[in-house]
């Protein structure tokens, strides 16, 4: 969707380097997800936002930080990488009076540990 | 907390026929959403279909129409006149309290 860019969509990284992944968005809906896929989980939510500087904690969280300084960006940051953290990433975005509408979604990162 | 639980991982379809993908879920909330995601290898991920819980009448979009059955806590989505193109993982998803929970999603396969 021309809405909401990832970058970068492919990245290989070694055990113990930083991470930083990012989520734009064009369409100044309040709410971003971040969430990663593996097989045999589906989608499991990691961090969110609702708002600037307001980001609450999904289920699998452990790992990671997320930082949102304006409306249209949304980092997800894996502080040392580890191989368990090899996954796709996926990030959403949502306005609440249009939940119905459900979320838009990136195109998604494959991250790599190694 | 919020659970929802896709019971078969894989399915398959012969072009033309019609497939049944099972979703439940569970909430102790009143009000919230039901929704159908596609993803083909692409990656991209495609809303199929959604239904509003406080709506009785079952949604229905071209040939996906969903059976909702708020009292069991199920949300089936019904694929009629398969496609090739039909084929990817498909995804339940239950909206409320601000978040979007998945099921593992059922890979769907269609045979010419």
């Amino acid at each position: 969707d021309a809405g909401i860019t990832q970058s970068p969509r492919h990245k290989v990284t070694e055990t113990g380097t930083p991470v930083t992944l990012r989520c734009h968005q064009t369409e100044n809906h309040r709410y971003m997800y971040w969430y990663r896929q593996d097989p045999g989980h589906g989608l499991r939510l990691i961090h969110y936002s609702y708002g600037v500087k307001d980001t609450d904690k999904g289920e699998v969280s452990d790992g990671y930080s997320v930082s949102r300084s304006k409306t249209e960006d949304f980092l997800l940051t894996l502080e040392s990488a580890t191989s368990s953290q090899t996954s796709v990433y996926f990030c959403a975005i949502s306005e609440p009076r249009r939940v119905d509408y459900g979320y838009t979604f990136g195109s998604g990162t494959r991250l790599t540990v190694v | 907390a919020q659970t929802v639980t896709q019971s078969q991982p894989e399915m398959s379809v012969q072009e033309a026929e019609t497939v049944t993908l099972s979703c439940t879920y569970d909430t102790s909330e009143s009000d919230y959403y039901l929704f159908w995601y596609k993803q083909p290898p692409s990656r991209q991920m495609i809303l199929v279909i959604r239904q509003e819980a406080y709506k009785q009448q079952n949604a229905t979009e071209n040939r996906f129409s969903v059976n909702f059955q708020k009292a069991a806590k199920s949300f089936s989505l019904k694929i009629s006149d398969s496609q090739l193109g039909d084929a990817a993982m498909y995804f339940c998803a239950s909206y409320n309290t601000d978040k979007l929970i998945f099921g593992t999603g059922t890979r769907l396969q269609v045979f010419p």
